[in-house]
C-alpha cells in the first residue's frame, strides 16, 4: 500500500534550536517529493521539491534531504524562530498516475 | 494564499441541509482541487479539474459535488447525503496536473471550515 508516515507526531523546541522532522514513504514508483509548512487555520505553503535524482535541497533555514533507496527524507530548520511554528507535511507523488500521497504532518511548536 | 481565495472561512450548517463552499483563484492556473483535512490525517483528495468543464472524482467524493463553469472558479457543494460533513476544507491550483512530469506546485486557498450543527 502507498503511504507516507511522519515523525514524531508533535515536537516542542525552544526559540533558537535546531530541529529535525522525518518522512518515511513506501509509494512506488516515486517521482517526487514535497514539503510543506502549513500554519494553523490556514493552506499549506511549498518549502521544497526533490526528484529522484537530488538529495538535497534548501530554502533559507530549511534543508530537505531525500535518500531514495530507504525512502526517507527529512526536514531540517535551522535556527528556529517563533515563526517556525507550523505543521509540516510530507507529500510523494507517483510517477505512474500523478497521484499524490499526503503525510498526516508534524505539528512543530516553538517556544520562546 | 497565492491568489486563491475561499469563503465562508467558517460555516455551521443544520443537518440535511447542501451548502456550498466557493472557491476563486485569479492565477489563470487550468487545474484546480478541492480537499478535505481531518485532525492527525492527511489531505484527502474529494474532486479535482483539470480544464474547464471537466472534473474527476477524487479519493472521497460521495456526499459531494462541484462544477467548473469558469476556469477561475470551482464551487463544491457538500451534500447531505455526506455523513461526516464537519472537517477544513482546502481549495488550491496549480499551472498542470500536481504530481505530474512537471511537478507543478499546488497553492492553497486559506480554507473553510464546516461545522454541522
Amino acid at each position: 500500500k502507498n503511504q507516507v508516515e511522519q515523525s514524531p507526531q508533535s515536537l516542542i523546541i525552544l526559540e533558537g534550536k535546531n530541529c529535525t522532522l522525518q518522512c518515511n514513504y513506501t509509494v512506488s514508483p516515486f517521482s517526487n517529493l514535497r514539503w510543506y509548512k502549513q500554519d494553523t487555520g490556514r493552506g499549506p505553503v511549498s518549502l521544497t521539491i526533490m526528484t529522484f535524482s537530488e538529495n538535497t535541497k534548501s530554502n533559507g533555514r530549511y534543508t530537505a534531504t531525500l535518500d531514495a533507496d530507504t525512502k526517507q527524507s527529512s526536514l531540517h530548520i535551522t535556527a528556529s524562530q517563533l515563526s517556525d511554528s507550523a505543521s509540516y507535511i510530507c507529500v510523494v507523488s507517483m510517477d505512474s498516475n500523478y497521484q499524490l500521497i499526503w503525510g498526516a504532518g508534524t505539528k512543530l511548536i516553538i517556544k520562546p | 494564499d497565492g491568489g486563491i481565495t475561499q469563503s465562508p472561512k467558517y460555516l455551521f450548517r443544520k443537518e440535511g441541509q447542501n451548502v456550498t463552499l466557493s472557491c476563486e483563484q485569479n492565477l489563470n492556473h487550468d487545474a484546480m482541487y478541492w480537499y478535505r483535512q481531518d485532525p492527525g490525517q492527511g489531505l484527502r483528495l474529494i474532486y479535482y479539474s483539470q480544464i474547464v468543464n471537466d472534473f474527476q472524482k477524487g479519493d472521497i467524493a460521495e456526499g459531494y459535488s462541484v462544477s467548473r463553469e469558469k476556469k477561475e472558479s470551482f464551487p463544491l457543494t457538500v451534500t447531505s447525503a455526506q455523513k461526516n460533513p464537519t472537517a477544513f476544507y482546502l481549495c488550491a491550483s496549480s499551472p498542470g496536473l500536481a504530481g505530474g512530469p512537471r511537478a507543478d506546485t499546488q497553492y492553497f486557498g486559506p480554507g473553510t471550515r464546516l461545522t454541522v450543527l
